[in-house]
């Protein structure tokens, strides 16, 4: 069955190190996304990939960077120059820009 | 300015009862428009899309007003599993940035 794995489910990080969310989807989907989520927050836009190889900021990108090296991958990196990572991360794609999207079954990340 | 809003809720409504709720955008070129649900702790899943005409889905029926800027869900015969958060979302088009969510509506049916 397609759809969109997360990994790890729950990841616990000390400060000043970098950690790599994994994403990767079989729907044969163009665009991905990152969002955080926060208690009351809603989610939040961090980077999104429409094609291979391009991705732009989002509305929070500071702190975290992305890849798009393959189709079916977008990996995100929280690094230490994220100050207040603790939070839910979902990614998410779609076939094309204005489509609905699927979501993965997140990652919560918490600072140690 | 992109912006859509939700009433947080929490809405509690008593099983067998009909609920309805709505969620306002901001930009009035928005193209796109969806409900999610989303359960305690898990990732949300889409509901419906929101069509011009309306959309009805079994006991769900989701409507767009443009003129007034805000799409609304209705939920009839509500039960017990239907208690979530339900989130909506609004592509605003000329852009490849997606969908912009609200913050959720808190429903609880109680028996």
């Amino acid at each position: 069955d397609g759809g969109i794995t997360q990994s790890p489910k729950y990841l616990f990080r000390k400060e000043g190190q970098n950690v790599t969310l994994s994403c990767e989807q079989n729907l044969n989907h163009d665009a991905m996304y990152w969002y955080r989520q926060d208690p009351g927050q809603g989610l939040r836009l961090i980077y999104y990939s429409q094609i291979v190889n391009d991705f732009q900021k989002g509305d929070i990108a500071e702190g975290y960077s992305v890849s798009r090296e393959k189709k079916e991958s977008f990996p995100l990196t929280v690094t230490s120059a994220q100050k207040n990572p603790t939070a839910f991360y979902l990614c998410a794609s779609s076939i094309q820009e204005g489509q609905g999207y699927t979501f993965g079954s997140g990652t919560r990340l918490t600072v140690v | 300015r992109k912006e859509v809003e939700q009433d947080p809720g929490p809405f509690n409504v008593p099983e067998g009862a009909t609920v309805a709720f709505n969620c306002t955008y901001s930009n009035s070129a928005s193209q796109s428009f969806f409900w999610y649900r989303q359960d305690c702790r898990k990732e949300p899943k889409l509901l419906m899309s929101v069509y011009s005409s309306g959309n009805e889905d079994g006991r769900f029926t989701a409507q767009l007003n443009r003129a007034s800027q805000y799409i609304s869900l209705l939920i009839r015969d509500s039960k017990l599993s239907d208690s979530a958060t339900y989130l909506c979302a609004v592509n605003w088009g000329g852009g490849a940035d997606g969908l912009t969510f609200g913050k959720g509506t808190h429903l609880i049916i109680q028996p």
